[in-house]
């Protein structure tokens, strides 16, 4: 049973551009969460999809905007990218966006933007 | 505002002994917390977890204790192994969603 893939591993942009990561969820989920670890910090929220669209938001600019497929699949977009934007980002996918529902993680894209 | 708080940025336990990690929030709408453990260079694992209904969760040699008075849980894991050395979170979601939020994480290091 596959878990969570996301793809690339590692990306390194630069200020200004845009980006993209991919996530793949677990067989039979069908909600997809997005993350931001910053070193030295937890994941904090960025948005999280459910039925192709966004439920929930965190506290994230405009900047980052993402998307989901009919076969569950996720991609996350961020434009204009700036120094601070450089982190790993966490794809999560759960059997529903119900509450009490655990997430389970992939093993992360390493964003470094220069 | 950090919601999700973890006082301890590490912890160091003897192989065979308790280790005891703690964790703290302040949002009295969190109903639902659950412990990730995390290896260098992979994702969050899912570790146990637990609703506000309960005060108490078992699982092998982890458990989760919730004080919601206190608004603070814990986890233990008894006895530890060199191979629970990780970073573990701590998470907390509402009732409205399936949004967690983490604390800053724990590194744990059972020494042989």
């Amino acid at each position: 049973d596959a878990g969570v893939t996301q793809s690339p591993t590692h990306l390194i942009k630069t200020r200004g551009q845009q980006v993209t990561l991919r996530c793949s969820p677990k067989s039979g989920h069908d909600t997809v969460s997005w993350y931001q670890q910053a070193l030295g910090q937890g994941p904090q929220f960025i948005f999280q999809y459910y039925e192709e669209e966004e439920r929930q938001r965190g506290n994230f600019p405009d900047r980052f905007s993402g998307h989901q497929f009919p076969n569950y699949s996720s991609e996350l977009n961020v434009n204009a990218l700036l120094l601070g934007d450089s982190a790993l980002y966490l794809c999560a996918s759960s059997l529903s966006p119900q509450p009490g529902y655990e997430q389970y993680f992939g093993p992360g894209t390493r964003l470094t933007v220069t | 505002d950090q919601q999700v708080k973890q006082n301890s940025p590490s912890l160091s336990v003897q192989e065979g002994r308790i280790s005891i990690l703690n964790c703290d929030y302040t949002n009295s709408m969190f109903d639902y917390f659950l412990w990730y453990k995390k290896y260098p260079a992979e994702g969050p694992t899912f570790l146990i977890s637990i609703s506000s209904i309960k005060d108490k969760n078992e699982d092998g040699r982890f458990t989760v204790f919730l004080n919601k008075s206190a608004k603070h849980l814990s986890l233990h894991i008894v006895p530890s192994q060199p191979g629970d050395s990780a970073v573990y979170f701590c998470a907390a979601s509402g009732n409205t969603g399936n949004q967690f939020y983490f604390g800053t994480g724990t590194s744990l290091t059972v020494i042989p």
